[in-house]
């Protein structure tokens, strides 16, 4: 089992659309979160950071749950410029440093 | 100009050959990294360092060597390249990790390696 896992996608939707990410972590000793964006052939941007009470940012919605070990995101009135990939990442500072990252999910956003 | 920069951005090489792939960075943190990218697996850790002489093996270090020059530098170094090597690499830094830091990862745009 991967230790981070994201939904397989890809993921085709009409402007205006809502989409949901998921996302689940195997080690509950995890302490930070993150969506990371990356577009064709570039590198990855952070989106947003993921906390434990929700956070919100403009379109964007981001929620942990950390008792069942999972991590969304939701894009709302989707845009064509929101077609990326959307990486899922976990910290942990259990027995050193680690940052895992998900396989990410590809979003289309089509008109 | 990029905070982050990577050079190469592009190589082609031959099995066995050595190649260096080099980082440096305007931010002034002192965590650097170094990932790879192939599809479908996401990126992966290779070595990354919390300081000049900080030096740390990531998930997938065989085959790979680092060093840290300097801050703002960090290379990775294929001894003997071969083709499964064959992937878009990633530095990135990050801040402390102290109060107020923010944990986030900051990219170069990558150095696509074929190794033929």
């Amino acid at each position: 089992r991967k230790e981070v896992e994201q939904d397989p996608g890809p993921f085709n939707v009409p402007e205006g659309a809502t989409v949901a990410f998921n996302c689940t972590y195997s080690n509950s000793a995890s302490q930070s979160f993150f969506w990371y964006r990356q577009d064709c052939r570039k590198e990855p941007k952070l989106l947003m950071s993921v906390y434990s009470s929700g956070n919100e940012d403009g379109r964007f919605t981001a929620q942990l749950n950390r008792a069942s070990q999972y991590i969304s995101l939701l894009i709302r009135d989707s845009k064509l410029s929101d077609s990326a990939t959307y990486l899922c990442v976990v910290n942990s500072y259990t027995g050193g440093f680690k940052t895992i990252f998900g396989a990410g999910t590809r979003l289309f956003v089509k008109a | 100009d990029a905070d982050v920069t990577q050079t190469p951005r592009n190589r082609i090489t031959k099995t066995g050959k050595r190649i260096m792939l080099e980082c440096s960075q305007t931010k002034g943190h002192d965590r650097m990294y170094w990932y790879r990218q192939d599809p479908g697996l996401g990126l992966r850790l290779i070595y990354y360092s919390f300081d000049v002489k900080d030096i740390n093996k990531g998930e997938i270090s065989d085959g790979y060597s680092v060093s840290r020059q300097a801050q703002a530098k960090f290379s990775l170094s294929l001894e003997s390249a071969i083709p499964n090597q064959t992937a878009l690499y990633f530095c990135a830094t990050s801040d402390s990790g102290l109060a107020g830091a923010t944990g986030e990862l900051f990219f170069g745009e990558g150095s696509r390696l074929t190794v033929l």
